[in-house]
């Protein structure tokens, strides 16, 4: 069955350091979505990709956060520098297309920042 | 204003029962879904059902059932038979058609807790 994959499922580092988080969506599914879920949340969407292109970008922070999706298969969310506030689960989503109903998730990075 | 709002923190129920677990929403667009999740202990969001503004009949998806109240804008997940397993916590979201994103708008969600 396909799935949505994300590494690293768990990560840890300090304040200020850079971190990165790869997803690699359903195969043939052109919109991709990264999401935060910061505890006792739900999640809230920080970027949307149709194909290559940024469609949504609204609630990215991006004085640290970056996204991209070179080819318009798999994903890279970095973060730099690393805050307190960034500890959250990021999510990452895919979907046929963006009209398409359902959007698949995969298992999630838990980010921690110390 | 919040456009999903589920005001159950938490909820029990005996195995074997069913359990309702509240949404409401807000919105002005005329087309939009709404949709349920569930998420485990171990992270991963897993789709349950899906309902569309303009759906006639309840959505059902086995043991899950959709209460959709168009008029009172509400969307209350029922979930029949409780098992062990549903044990979890469940999110009710929206998207709405406006724009071309159709990105979901999630409420903070409900933890069940299914009791043996």
């Amino acid at each position: 069955e396909a799935e949505v994959a994300q590494s690293p499922r768990y990560k840890i580092t300090e304040k200020s350091q850079a971190v990165a988080f790869w997803c690699d969506p359903i195969s043939g599914h052109a919109t991709l979505y990264w999401y935060r879920q910061i505890l006792g949340q739900g999640p809230e969407l920080l970027v949307q990709f149709q194909d290559e292109s940024v469609v949504d970008d609204s609630q990215l922070p991006k004085d640290r956060f970056s996204a991209e999706r070179l080819k318009g298969v798999d994903s890279t969310l970095k973060i730099q520098p690393a805050e307190l506030g960034d500890s959250a689960m990021y999510l990452c989503a895919s979907s046929l297309d963006s009209a398409y109903n359902e959007q698949f998730f995969g298992p999630g990075t838990r980010l921690t920042v110390l | 204003a919040q456009k999903i709002t589920q005001t159950q923190p938490g909820m029990f129920v005996q195995e074997k029962e069913a359990v309702t677990l509240d949404c409401t929403y807000d919105t002005s667009d005329p087309s939009y879904g709404l949709f349920w999740y569930k998420q485990p202990s171990s992270g991963e969001m897993i789709f349950l059902i899906y309902q569309g503004s303009y759906d006639q009949q309840n959505a059902t998806e086995g043991r899950y059932s959709l209460n959709f109240q168009k008029a009172r804008k509400s969307a209350n997940l029922v979930i029949s038979a409780s098992q062990l397993g549903d044990s979890a916590m469940y999110f009710c979201a929206m998207r709405e058609s406006g724009g071309s994103n159709y990105k979901l708008t999630f409420g903070k969600g409900t933890l069940l807790t299914v009791n043996p």
